[in-house]
């Protein structure tokens, strides 16, 4: 099946420094769906952002993606972080099972801290 | 209001007790999800459902069966629950069959087994 691959675990940021969240994927769907979804604590996943258009950029409350399908990549940046996006971070795939059936495909999650 | 509701919030068991969690959008959402989410696993795909009586196994689904007799209510129910089962489960619910609409997500159950 597909899967999406995710910069692992904590990264820690500065307050003020870009942030890039690393989001890979694989599928055999030649037009795949690709979302980031963000969930702060104690609260459940709200989508951030989504993109099925190639080399187009996405953008949304600052942060932005842009779905490159040549590298099976969609990574999510934003130019400077704010305390208040410490969260956790997921990219996600909708994955076509069968005719007019989908699935979505989580990855693991990155957590953002960002430091004063 | 689009929403996606689930109770109880919070659940403490004990192994070996059923457990039904509940449900509910008030949108007319077509697919309706069970993921659950632990650390370092993400979320993860328990059962999807396309419809009332309509519902597939995902990723994860042994040890839960699911009851869709209602558009609107999804449950999620485990017979004889373990301790492995403990985790927070999230109820998804999506407009149509077509990949590009995001899941909307409810608030979580966060479970318990003792």
């Amino acid at each position: 099946g597909d899967s999406v691959t995710q910069t692992e675990g904590l990264v820690t940021l500065t307050e003020g420094l870009p942030v890039m969240l690393n989001c890979t994927y694989q599928t055999i769907y030649s037009n795949p769906f690709l979302f980031w979804y963000v969930q702060h604590l104690n609260e459940s996943p709200r989508l951030l952002l989504k993109s099925f258009t190639d080399n187009k950029r996405t953008e949304h409350q600052g942060f932005h993606a842009t779905l490159h399908k040549s590298s099976s990549s969609f990574h999510l940046q934003k130019s400077s972080a704010q305390l208040s996006d410490s969260a956790l971070y997921y990219c996600a795939l909708s994955e076509r099972i069968n005719t007019g059936n989908y699935k979505y495909v989580f990855g693991a999650g990155t957590r953002l801290k960002v430091i004063a | 209001d689009m929403k996606v509701t689930q109770m109880p919030r919070y659940l403490i068991k004990r192994m070996g007790e059923n457990v039904l969690l509940e449900c509910g959008q008030d949108m007319s959402h077509e697919t309706m999800y069970w993921y659950r989410q632990d650390p370092g696993l993400g979320l993860q795909l328990i059962y999807i459902s396309y419809d009332v009586d309509s519902n597939s196994e995902g990723d994860i689904p042994k040890g839960y069966r699911v009851s869709r007799k209602k558009r609107e209510h999804f449950s999620l129910i485990l017979d004889s629950a373990k301790t492995n089962q403990t985790s927070v489960y999230f109820c998804a619910s999506s407009l149509v069959r077509v990949g590009n609409q995001a899941p909307l997500f409810g608030e979580g159950t966060r479970l318990s087994v003792l």
